[in-house]
């Protein structure tokens, strides 16, 4: 089944612990992408990448890394999270002007 | 700046009737606009896609239109059901090479039985 995944779809930590947040698509898509959702704001890309070893910021970048050493992951890491960083996660591949969500990881930093 | 904006911010209506959704744009120059339906606790997913030339495209109960001149477009949900509930997210995106999508900020569908 053609999908993409995210892990962990729930995670509360505290400040400062550095957190990673795992995305896999199996759809062979070169292009993928971080957002963030949050109440009245809508979805917010965070960062997105077009091939392996390309990336670029979205519009909320700041307190966050990814990387793309594979084609199908592409992990967002928090080094020093802080609770503004409270938030639910989508990671996404595109093909042909659509994009395809994961289930979303729900992020609580106290 | 590219911005797009939706309304009604939330929407209920009851089983069976027809709604209709607004979305409006000023992103530019135009690519296309897609329409997302996100459950609670999910993902989006999206229904139809529309481009420049296109005015009127259908998904099953879902038409969305699209007025490219006023840069305006419509989600029209016929008969509703239960299922319907959610959030509908209109997306449009730009020509160009980086690939930055521009989300509005979703109208939550209540449909009551």
């Amino acid at each position: 089944e053609a999908q993409v995944t995210q892990n962990p779809r729930y995670l509360i930590t505290v400040t400062g612990k550095k957190l990673t947040v795992t995305c896999s698509q199996n759809m062979n898509h070169e292009y993928m992408s971080w957002y963030r959702q949050d109440p009245g704001l809508g979805l917010r890309q965070i960062y997105y990448s077009m091939n392996v070893e390309v990336t670029d910021k979205g519009d909320v970048p700041e307190g966050y890394k990814v990387s793309r050493k594979e084609k199908r992951n592409f992990p967002l890491i928090l080094e020093s999270p802080s609770p503004n960083q409270t938030s639910l996660y989508f990671c996404a591949s595109r093909y042909d002007n659509e994009q395809f969500f994961g289930p979303g990881t729900r992020l609580t930093v106290l | 700046k590219n911005q797009v904006e939706q309304s009604p911010q939330s929407l209920i209506i009851l089983e069976g009737k027809n709604c209709t959704l607004q979305c409006n744009y000023t992103v530019s120059p135009f690519s296309n606009l897609r329409w997302y339906k996100q459950d609670t606790g999910r993902g989006p997913v999206s229904l139809t896609i529309m481009t420049f030339s296109e005015n009127t495209k259908s998904n099953g109960r879902y038409t969305a239109t699209l007025d490219a001149d006023t840069k305006q477009s419509s989600l029209h949900i016929t008969a509703s059901q239960l299922s319907d509930s959610a959030s509908y997210i209109c997306v449009v995106s730009a020509k160009g090479g980086s690939y930055i999508p521009t989300f509005g900020r979703g109208t939550s569908l209540i449909v009551h039985p």
